[in-house]
């Protein structure tokens, strides 16, 4: 089925390592992102991609990395997992533009676990 | 800046009665659309409805329906005739013109729990 998928869907890391959380989309969208979302805090913008070849800083970028490896993927790197960093991860992908209808389609989200 | 406010963090309601989802926004972009999302106990995000702020109606899909005060900068979800299913977390979110790129800004959330 079309759609974003993300992967790893869950993940308990230790406090220093590093991981990669993966997201790829099949609906040839344009713009791609990462959110966290944490209790109360509804999801806050990370990193977004608004085309391949480019990414820009979010609302919380501090601790993570991103590469648009190409048109359909955009990654997430935690290169030093701090508690901090605990929460659930949603990749989404849109169209692009700001006046559109249409929302972002999301992906299933990674719950990660820093102790 | 852009800001979402849903002050209500939690809510009961009863099978079959309606239910309206408090949203109000601030921004000083001249035109914006405004999403609910929901957001069952499994995780995913679901699209619900959309508003645009030159959108004439209050948008409606299905048993959802948007009520849309642009001088009041409130969005209200109303959901009618409350099923079990509908217990979920629930996002209002926004994107502004000035937004590059389809940003999202969104709300907490509400959590709903739809009792028998």
């Amino acid at each position: 089925n079309a759609g974003v998928t993300q992967t790893p869907k869950f993940q308990v890391l230790k406090t220093g390592q590093s991981m990669t959380l993966q997201c790829a989309q099949d609906m040839n969208h344009n713009s791609m992102y990462w959110y966290r979302q944490d209790p109360g805090m509804g999801l806050r913008l990370i990193y977004y991609s608004a085309s391949e070849g480019t990414t820009d800083k979010g609302e919380v970028p501090n601790g993570y990395n991103v590469s648009r490896l190409n048109k359909r993927e955009f990654s997430l790197r935690l290169e030093s997992a701090a508690p901090s960093q605990t929460s659930v991860y949603f990749c989404a992908s849109s169209v692009g533009g700001t006046l559109r209808r249409d929302g972002y389609t999301f992906g299933s989200g990674t719950r990660l676990t820093v102790v | 800046a852009q800001k979402i406010t849903q002050t209500q963090p939690g809510m009961f309601v009863q099978e079959k009665e309606a239910v309206t989802l408090d949203c109000t926004y601030d921004t000083s972009d001249p035109s914006y659309g405004l999403f609910w999302y929901k957001q069952p106990s499994s995780g995913e995000m679901i699209f619900l409805i959309y508003q645009g702020s030159y959108d004439q109606q209050n948008a409606t899909e299905g048993r959802y329906s948007l009520n849309f005060q642009k001088a009041r900068k409130s969005a209200n979800l109303v959901i009618s005739a409350s099923q079990l299913g509908d217990s979920a977390m629930y996002f209002c979110a926004m994107r502004g013109s000035t937004d590059s790129w389809g940003k999202f800004q969104f709300g907490a959330g509400t959590q709903v729990v739809v009792t028998p």
